[in-house]
């Protein structure tokens, strides 16, 4: 059984650019989450994708946005970063949208400068 | 707005000590209370949940208490051991009805540190 995997691991931007993030799924979850981790904070929900369509927001722009493909995997778009961005962002899968558990990747650590 | 407050932010107990991380939520309408354990470099991985249909739910080592008046749950963790070392976060979150996700909104952490 495959976990959930993210790209890039690290990446660095300057202020304004734009970044995309990628997400596989664990086999088997239709259900995609997306976080971002400020350092030293809690993960906080960005958005959550269920069957290819946006199913619930965060407190996020609108310059946060995100896609999810046939096959469950997610991309989360940052467009105009801004230094405050740089965090640690989390992709979590889960089997539904039932509370229950999320399953985390590792993260991509972006800085922005 | 925090939701799910978090105490203490960092804690150091000696190996075999009982390690106490307690959470407080102001949502009466959260139902599902998760404890993720999360190591550096790592994403947060479940540790332990319950729901507020019963007090305790006890899994090995680890233990949640949950008090539904007074809004708190907590993460008690025997027999402590150097392994344990990570940083520990509670969450909660709504049932899906209503059109609700099954987001997590977490507390701020925990760094647990078991002195050998």
């Amino acid at each position: 059984e495959t976990g959930v995997t993210q790209s890039p691991t690290h990446l660095i931007k300057t202020r304004g650019q734009q970044v995309t993030l990628r997400c596989s799924s664990q086999s088997g979850h239709n259900t995609v989450s997306w976080y971002q981790q400020a350092l030293g904070q809690g993960p906080q929900f960005i958005f959550q994708y269920y069957r290819e369509e946006e199913n619930g927001r965060g407190n996020f722009p609108p310059r946060f946005s995100g896609l999810q493909f046939p096959n469950y995997s997610s991309e989360l778009n940052v467009n105009a970063l801004e230094l405050d961005d740089s965090a640690l962002y989390l992709c979590a899968s889960s089997a539904g949208l039932v509370t229950g558990e999320l399953f985390f990747g590792e993260g991509s650590r972006l800085t922005v400068l | 707005q925090q939701q799910v407050k978090q105490s203490p932010q960092s804690l150091i107990v000696q190996k075999g000590g009982i390690s106490i991380i307690n959470c407080a939520y102001e949502n009466t309408a959260f139902d599902y209370f998760p404890w993720y354990q999360q190591f550096p470099g790592k994403g947060p991985a479940l540790l332990i949940a319950i729901r507020p249909d019963v007090s305790e739910k006890k899994e090995g080592r680890f233990t949640i208490s949950f008090n539904k008046s007074a809004k708190q749950f907590s993460l008690h963790i025997m027999d402590s051991q150097p392994g344990d070392s990570a940083t520990y976060f509670c969450a909660a979150s709504r049932g899906n009805y209503g059109g609700a996700t099954n987001k997590l909104i977490f507390g701020t952490g925990t760094l647990l540190a078991v002195q050998p």
